[in-house]
Parts: structure tokens; sequence; C-alpha cells
């Protein structure tokens, strides 16, 4: 099967950057996915990493290294709206699979 | 708009009594997606169909059923099998199977008392 961890919870400041890191266990997989959702709201794409190395989208960047099983979601110049729970998800043959997902909260 | 439609919102039903969530998508996705979250659980897949008349269990797919009848429309029956029925239902879809650039409807959560 597979499995994904990420923190639970991380705090950061208006304007900061911060790193939300994924390690993953999986005997195979094509990419790996960020999702953000904000309370009791729907999911939605943010960014998504096929091969190893860095994919910028604006304030967001995602990053994947297979040799190391890992990944972290990279949010800059943080805004009170960035405040939400975010979700690394491993893409496979069919489906995806979601870690538990990450709660952000930014702070004036 | 293309999107997904999930209704309704808020759904509350006695126990031991099925219930149908209902899924529609205007975006002419060949795939769609039910995945249940709790509190903690992140998503967790139920059950998902890559082409119409054709669908397969995901996780935890015990208590639950699916149609997937027309292209557009895939609903989610939770049945008096399932145990732990509250939660918070999402359905998504996506152009092909492969999980890439899901899109997600707004949710529905189910109540059981």
């Amino acid at each position: 099967g597979q499995s994904l961890e990420q923190p639970s919870e991380v705090t950061a400041v208006e304007g900061a950057i911060v790193q939300i890191n994924c390690t993953y266990q999986t005997s195979g997989f094509y990419g790996l996915s960020w999702y953000q959702q904000h309370d009791g709201g729907a999911p939605t794409f943010l960014s998504y990493n096929a091969l190893d190395g860095l994919e910028e989208t604006g304030r967001f960047s995602s990053f994947l290294s297979r040799s190391d099983s890992y990944g972290y979601l990279l949010l800059q110049e943080l805004q009170m709206k960035d405040s939400a729970s975010y979700f690394c998800a491993l893409s496979g043959y069919s489906t995806l699979t979601f870690g538990k997902g990450t709660m952000l909260l930014v702070s004036p | 708009d293309g999107g997904i439609t999930q209704s309704p919102k808020y759904l509350f039903r006695k126990e031991g009594q099925n219930v149908t969530l209902s899924c529609e998508q205007n975006l002419n996705h060949d795939a769609m997606y039910w995945y249940r979250q709790d509190p903690g659980q992140g998503l967790r897949l139920i059950y998902y169909s890559q082409i119409v008349n054709d669908f397969q269990k995901g996780d935890i797919a015990e208590g639950y059923s699916v149609s997937r009848e027309k292209k557009e429309s895939f609903p989610l029956t939770v049945t008096s099998a399932q145990k732990n029925p509250t939660a918070f239902y999402l359905c998504a879809s996506s152009i092909e199977g492969g999980g890439v650039g899901y899109t997600f409807g707004s949710g529905t959560r189910l109540t059981v008392v």
C-alpha cells in the first residue's frame, strides 16, 4: 500500500515563508500532488510534481525527491487567506492517496 | 461554468436508514471518485469509476454502494451496514484516471442520529 506523513499543524506570520513537508512510502507512483482545503470546503488542486525538482506556481512552489521519498510545498509571502489545510497526495495508476493533511495557521 | 455539484450540503438521517448522496459534473470528465473525510484522517477513497457502467472499490468500500449509469452522475449510497456513517463526503472528477488534477465538489456533511 501507500502511506504519507505530514506534520499536523504549522504556524507562521503574515509575509513569511513556510515549508510543509511530506514523506511517503510506496512501491510505485506517478507523481506527488498538493491540495488546499479551507475549513469545510472543497479541496483545490495546487501543484503536481511528476519529476524530481522544483515546480513554481506564483507564490507556491512544490518539490519532489524520489530518492529520498520526500516532497514539500513552499508558500511565500504568506497571506491570512492561506490559513487552510494542505494535503500531499500520491498519484497511482487510477487514483490519488492522500496524507492526513497539515493545518497552516497564519497570524498577523 | 463547469464544475461538480454535490447535494445536499447537509444531510441528517436516522440510524439504520440508507441514504443516497448526489454528485453531478458537467466537466465531461471520464473518471469520478468518492472520498470520505473525518477529522484528522485526511481523505480516504470509497469508490471510483473510470468509465460509465464500471466502478471499483477503494480502501473503505464496506457499507457503501455506487452506480455510474451516466457519465455526468456518480451517486453514493450509504447503507445501514456502514457502522460509522457520520462524516464529510467529497466527490471528485478528473479528465482521466490516474490521480492528477482532481476537481472536487463542495461536499455533503452527513450526520446519522
